[in-house]
């Protein structure tokens, strides 16, 4: 079946700095990705429609400032969490959409911001 | 808007019993919905998916129903193994191409 990474799978950075999350489907293109963020006990929510060479669309309550997502390519998106705080720390997961019909998944990060 | 509702949030059960989990939605006009397995600090493994043309989908033990009418969907797994221990997460997508909408799960635990 389709394959999706997700890099890094684990990070631990102090509040304030960036982090850089990246989404790659291995063997297929991917025109939109998804990004989704769960919390401790809770669901995955959506975070953000990522589309190749354009910009991203954000779901309400998400700040496009701080949650910056680039897709330059149809196999690759990412994830840039700016000026991190503990209250980022959370499991983020992407999906990439195959013939815009099928999501696969990513193995997700978890991000601590201590 | 759509939204999903998984019943129980946990669920204990003696190995080898039969259990069903629970999803609905509010909005019947969906396109698939979906069932996934989540572990511990882990990602999440698609286990089935029905379309909504479909009634059900079998999988091994696994056997997921769909009733669009009612707005629920059930996952039932036959003679249940300590290997089945995991949040189960039902998952509805409205439109092709649109993100899921996910429910918060259903935490299984099977005993020995």
């Amino acid at each position: 079946g389709a394959v999706v990474s997700q890099h890094p799978s684990w990070v631990i950075c102090k509040s304030g700095t960036s982090v850089k999350i990246e989404c790659r489907s291995l063997d297929f293109q991917a025109t939109t990705m998804f990004w989704y963020r769960q919390f401790p006990k809770q669901s995955l929510m959506l975070m953000a429609t990522s589309n190749e060479g354009s910009k991203a669309t954000y779901e309400q309550g998400v700040e496009k400032d701080k949650f910056l997502i680039n897709h330059a390519s149809l196999t690759l998106s990412t994830l840039t969490v700016t000026s991190a705080h503990p209250e980022d720390s959370s499991f983020y997961i992407c999906s990439a959409l195959m013939e815009q019909e099928t999501q696969y998944f990513g193995p997700g990060t978890r991000l601590l911001v201590l | 808007k759509q939204e999903v509702t998984q019943i129980p949030a946990a669920l204990s059960v003696p190995e080898g019993e039969n259990l069903v989990l629970n999803c609905s939605f509010t909005d019947s006009a969906i396109y698939n919905l979906q069932w996934f397995r989540q572990d511990p600090g882990k990602g999440l493994t698609s286990l089935l998916l029905i379309q909504s043309s479909q009634r059900e989908q079998t999988s091994g033990r696994l056997n997921a129903s769909l009733d669009k009418s009612s707005g629920r969907s059930t996952l039932y797994i036959a003679a249940s193994q300590p290997g089945d221990s995991a949040t189960y997460l039902c998952a509805a997508c409205n439109q092709a191409g649109t993100a899921l909408i996910f429910g918060k799960g259903t935490t299984l635990s099977v005993s020995s």
